[in-house]
């Protein structure tokens, strides 16, 4: 099973700033198959990035996904209010399982 | 649009079962497969396994394996994931997904059920 471990758990931001969100797995994922997904309290899931780099549709540029191998990153150029939430990366490379990491958790400073 | 649509909150005394329906819309529904994940309360989201629409393939998180049984219905578009031997563990929300893989074992998902919140409680 590939464990994917998140940093930071919780990140503290101000609007405007850029957020960088880290997923590192225990082994090498297959053709970055990985997606990310930010959720709200009380919503489900949404999902934002998948291959690593590929936006979901609707998903505004300021959103942007790398990595490759067993590390992988999410970032939000310029935070708005609507951003703050928990985000999740997963990993569909290796299956079974397929794995999500803890969470990170993006709260306005 | 796209819309999946839970079945309502169940209440469960320790080793009943619990069966979830997912009814799906506004899409060719044996073109995308399903998955089940869960959320227990305050904790993060936990794959439970993947279901083709096309075949009925499945493939379950090791963890479900024996206890889980995930199936679906074309004629009424409509997914379930039954779970047996519940304990208090189990407490969680349960969430369907439309996921982009319908052939192999899963992939990511692109739209979300509503989820279901399952309280295994004695």
């Amino acid at each position: 099973e590939i464990v994917l471990t998140q940093s930071p758990g919780t990140l503290s931001l101000s609007l405007g700033e850029r957020a960088t969100l880290s997923c590192r797995a225990s082994q090498s994922i297959t053709s970055s198959y990985v997606a990310w997904y930010q959720q709200k309290l009380g919503q489900a899931p949404r999902l934002l990035m998948y291959g690593a780099s590929r936006r979901a549709i609707g998903i505004p540029d300021r959103f942007s996904g790398s990595g490759s191998g067993t590390d992988f990153t999410l970032t939000i150029s310029r935070l708005e209010p609507e951003d703050f939430a928990v985000y999740y990366c997963q990993q569909y490379g290796s299956s079974p399982p397929i794995t999500f990491g803890q969470g990170t958790r993006l709260e306005i400073k | 649009q796209v819309q999946l649509v839970q079945s309502g909150a169940e209440v469960k005394k320790p080793g009943a079962s619990v069966k979830v329906s997912c009814k799906a819309s506004g899409y060719s529904f044996t073109s995308y497969g399903i998955t089940w994940v869960r959320q227990a309360p305050g904790q993060g989201l936990e794959w439970m396994g993947w279901i083709s629409t096309h075949n009925a393939k499945t493939n379950y998180g090791l963890k479900f394996q024996g206890r889980v049984t995930m199936t679906t219905d074309t004629s009424t578009t409509t997914a379930f994931m039954e779970l047996r031997s519940l304990t208090s563990d189990d407490t969680a929300v349960y969430f369907c997904a439309r996921d982009r893989d319908v052939l192999w074992f899963g992939e990511f998902v692109d739209y979300w059920g509503q989820g279901t919140l399952v309280t295994v409680s004695s």
